[in-house]
């Protein structure tokens, strides 16, 4: 069964240092996601990505952060100069795109620690 | 922000009964309901979704209701099983978008 797969598991990284987080989406999804999960709160949306640029994006989601997705199978987010805040579990998704049904799926996760 | 509730933080049921799990939500723009389920140091798993034009959609063990009046919707696992011991999320997307709000989780613990 095709799957979202992240890398790495676990980033651990200094503050003010850049980060890339990746993302290989299932292969004939259009959409692709990002979300985190920030320890002991909910999930949040950060961005969704559709055509090669982003299409939805959250308060969350200010200049620091970046995506791309550099070739046709792999999905980056890139953290430019990383605070402490920014420790959580990070997730990508994609969905098929279909304009009747909007269920995203999930990789692993790649859990961010930014010390 | 709480405009996807799950007010129950967990929930204990016997092996082969039922397992309700709620939501409640706020946001009058949401038409588009999923669920998902989430073991430790893993992704969300997509369980089942529902249009706002349907009031249930049943897939297997798992049913979800939705009572648009009530900005209410639960998911019913029968008979539950050990296997779906597990977080369960409720979330939600606005009308022509593909954002997802997510509720805090239910932890559901499924007793043999």
């Amino acid at each position: 069964e095709p799957e979202v797969t992240q890398t790495p598991s676990h980033q651990v990284t200094q503050m003010g240092q850049e980060v890339i987080l990746r993302c290989v989406p299932i292969s004939n999804h259009l959409y692709f996601y990002w979300y985190r999960q920030i320890l002991g709160q909910k999930v949040e949306f950060l961005v969704s990505f559709y055509n090669n640029e982003i299409s939805e994006k959250s308060e969350i989601f200010d200049d620091q952060f970046s995506v791309e997705r550099p070739d046709g199978s792999n999905f980056t987010l890139k953290i430019r100069s990383t605070k402490l805040e920014d420790s959580a579990m990070y997730f990508c998704a994609s969905s098929a795109g279909s304009s009747v049904s909007y269920e995203q799926y999930f990789g692993p996760g790649t859990r961010l620690t930014v010390t | 922000d709480q405009q996807v509730k799950q007010n129950s933080p967990s929930l204990s049921v016997q092996e082969g009964r039922i397992s309700i799990l709620n939501c409640d939500y706020t946001n009058s723009m949401f038409d588009y309901f999923l669920w998902y389920k989430k073991y430790p140091a893993e992704g969300p798993t997509f369980l089942i979704s529902i249009s706002s034009i349907k009031d249930k959609n049943e897939d297997g063990r798992f049913t979800v209701f939705l009572n648009k009046s009530a900005k209410h919707l639960s998911l019913h696992i029968v008979p539950s099983q050990p296997g779906d011991s597990a977080v369960y999320f409720c979330a939600a997307a606005r009308a022509g978008r593909r954002a997802l709000t997510f509720g805090s989780g239910t932890r559901l613990q499924v007793q043999p």
